[in-house]
């Protein structure tokens, strides 16, 4: 069956410095990776995806994630972090070899203090 | 159309009143979801439609819950006799038929049974 974790129901950071929110998954093949934001009052918006190829995969508004086979996770980082990073994070992962599903993690909420 | 589509975008409700939501997807899209968020929660799997495939219904929480997707296109979400518990923002999502490709989320219903 397929899973995902985040480990971090919330993960706080000053502005300018790097952030990570942290993302394990298990699936019983090959894994295509997601990560979503959702902005307060607002839908959930696509921010990048690991498909194949480099492990490093760059996405919307700076952010990037690496996938790392050997530990089962996309962990979401980016360098410098902006007061307007500020929301609600959800990793998701969906098996390759089957037409099924998405499924996503309970979410990180990440306050970036100014 | 450009995105997907959900309608109403809130609704309030008494309690044990029936309700139906409604989701118009991306033109071409083969495959549409259906996603529960409960205030500050993760999302929960409801219902997925694939093609002509039987739809996936594992995570309808009970038999109050059922969905029907008509022509292929859009979907309508109906709770029946509606209970305090089921409030939450409902979330319908689609994709195109290839498995690489993430969700396009619709706004979401909001729905309030008072």
């Amino acid at each position: 069956a397929q899973s995902v974790a985040q480990p971090e129901d919330q993960v706080n950071v000053a502005e300018g410095n790097p952030l990570t929110v942290k993302c394990t998954y298990s699936v019983s093949g090959n894994p295509y990776l997601f990560w979503y934001v959702q902005y307060p009052n607002r839908g959930l918006q696509f921010l990048l995806k690991y498909i194949t190829g480099d492990n490093l995969v760059k996405g919307s508004y700076g952010f990037e994630a690496e996938f790392n086979k050997s530990q089962t996770s996309f962990h979401l980082k980016k360098p410098s972090a902006l007061v307007s990073d500020s929301a609600l994070y959800f990793c998701a992962v969906r098996d390759r070899g089957r037409d099924d599903k998405i499924i996503f993690g309970k979410g990180t909420r990440l306050h970036i203090l100014p | 159309g450009a995105g997907v589509s959900q309608s109403p975008s809130n609704k309030v409700t008494e309690k044990g009143k029936d309700v139906e939501l409604r989701c118009d997807p991306i033109s071409g899209h083969t495959a549409l979801y259906w996603y529960r968020q409960s205030l500050g929660q993760g999302l929960e799997f409801l219902i997925y439609f694939q093609g002509n495939s039987a739809p996936d219904k594992s995570g309808l929480p009970s038999d109050r819950f059922s969905a029907e997707r008509t022509g292929g296109s859009v979907s309508t979400l109906t709770i029946q006799r509606t209970q305090q518990e089921d409030s939450a923002v409902y979330l319908c999502a689609s994709t195109p038929p290839e498995g690489a490709s993430g969700y396009t989320f619709g706004s979401g219903t909001r729905l309030t049974v008072v």
